[in-house]
């Protein structure tokens, strides 16, 4: 079992709608989770990151965290074409200092005007 | 505020051939990371920096790799020798280590690698 899974997609939207992406993870012990949005050929720029049970909102995208399911979601709310990338979970077990983050392998996200 | 500087940006070489990039972190930003991202997968760590003292290195293949922050500030990760399968993209990200659940790491452009 991968520490982080996403589906690999494509998940196509239309312009307007919501996109949901989700994410699971397999350790307990993760404490803080980030989504990272990906151009081709760019780098990984942070959307936002939760560490508490329930909702999250910055702007038009909304993250949600459910503990006991170890399940992560991020909804954007009014799709528009600029969102089409590939969008990764990443996850922070921050045990004994160590705050690298493990990544899902990203969802590809195709927005249609 | 300045981003992660990273350079070369793009990278060619034969295997068996050495390479190195460098990184420089946001100002201020103690801790270091290098992350390996192959194509159509997500940015898997290779190495932690605290300052100039290493957090973990577990998955860094140590045979062939090798990584130091010598200040405390920029970074440099060498290939010695290269393969066909170190084709990445190699990132640089930094966090300011403020403590707590909300330390964010702000990666740079990457260096992408071909071995030929």
């Amino acid at each position: 079992q991968k520490e982080v899974e996403q589906n690999s997609g494509p998940l196509s939207v239309p312009e307007g709608a919501i996109a949901s992406l989700n994410c699971t993870y397999s350790d307990r012990g993760s404490q803080s989770f980030f989504w990272y949005r990906q151009y081709s050929g760019k780098s990984p720029e942070l959307i936002m990151f939760i560490y508490s049970n329930g909702d999250k909102e910055d702007g038009r995208f909304t993250a949600q965290l459910n503990k006991a399911s170890q399940y992560v979601s991020l909804l954007i709310r009014d799709s528009q074409p600029s969102d089409s990338a590939t969008y990764l979970c990443a996850v922070n077990k921050q045990a004994t200092g160590r705050r690298a983050l493990t990544f899902g392998s990203g969802t590809r996200l195709q927005v249609q005007p | 505020e300045a981003g992660v500087a990273q350079s070369p940006r793009y990278k060619i070489i034969e295997k068996r051939q050495s390479v190195a990039f460098w990184c420089n972190p946001i100002s201020g930003h103690a801790t270091l990371y290098w992350y390996q991202q192959i194509l159509g997968q997500g940015p898997k760590l290779l190495i932690q920096f605290q300052n100039n003292g290493v957090v973990d290195d577990s998955q860094l293949p140590k045979d062939r790799f090798s990584a130091e922050r010598l200040k405390g500030v920029d970074s440099t990760l060498k290939i010695q020798p290269a393969k066909l399968e170190d084709s990445a993209v190699y990132l640089c990200a930094s966090s300011l280590l403020a403590g707590g659940v909300t330390d964010t790491q702000y990666f740079g452009p990457g260096t992408r690698l071909t071995v030929l």
